[in-house]
């Protein structure tokens, strides 16, 4: 069975720009969660999603958006990046509540 | 709001041997999960072990075994038999559920072990 795909592996952007970030997640799993983790620092929540509605969102500004879509696949968006967003942006899925979430590869964001 | 502690930011370990890694988390919650993640420098996060707050007996997972001390808000990770894949780094997590269908998984900063051959 595949597991959490994430799309593109490795991303080069410069300040200013918008860019989407996309997740299949793990058939059959309705939850959809973002994490952005700094090089050497642990991952951070952004947002959860569950049955398309957003149920979670941690400590990041509004240009930071999401939305999941009626296959539970999930989208990422970053408005007017900064360099201070250059990251790991890790997306997990699962069947939802207290189940574990199983992570993708990750987009590697690289700002200039 | 949650916290995650892991005071060990680097560990090493000889192959086939014994090794702990520490965390320690603060919440005011008493509904709650706790997971140990490996995160190898292929980057994809992988679940090692998961405890839940309401049983008392630690869980155990073939050469993965925790320490779960609930009143004093530790949660230790045990690898027996070290290999050289178990070289990664480790991640603690606290998972708060949010609702019915919602949670999130607040994370430490890591504990990179390296199995020594």
């Amino acid at each position: 069975d595949a597991g959490v795909t994430q799309s593109p592996t490795h991303l080069i952007k410069t300040r200013g720009q918008h860019v989407t970030l996309r997740c299949s997640p793990i058939s059959g799993h309705k939850s959809v969660s973002w994490y952005q983790q700094v090089l050497g620092q642990g991952p951070q929540f952004i947002f959860q999603y569950y049955e398309k509605e957003e149920r979670g969102r941690g400590n990041f500004p509004d240009r930071f958006s999401a939305r999941q879509f009626p296959n539970y696949s999930s989208e990422l968006n970053v408005n007017a990046l900064l360099l201070g967003d250059s990251a790991l942006y890790l997306c997990a899925s699962s069947l939802g509540g207290r189940q574990p979430q199983h992570f993708g590869d990750g987009t590697r964001l690289s700002i200039l | 709001a949650q916290t995650v502690t892991q005071s060990q930011p680097e560990m090493s370990v000889q192959e086939a041997e014994t090794v702990t890694l520490s965390c320690t988390y603060d919440t005011s919650e008493s509904n709650y999960y706790l997971f140990w993640y490996k995160q190898p420098p292929s980057r994809q996060m992988i679940l090692v072990i998961r405890q839940e707050a309401y049983k008392q007996q630690n869980a155990t997972e073939n050469r993965f075994s925790v320490n779960f001390q609930k009143a004093a808000k530790s949660f230790s990770l045990k690898i027996s038999d070290s290999q050289l894949g178990d070289t990664a780094m480790y991640f603690c997590a606290f998972m708060k559920p949010l609702g019915t269908s919602g949670s999130r998984l607040t994370f430490g900063e890591g504990t990179q072990l390296t199995v020594n051959p």
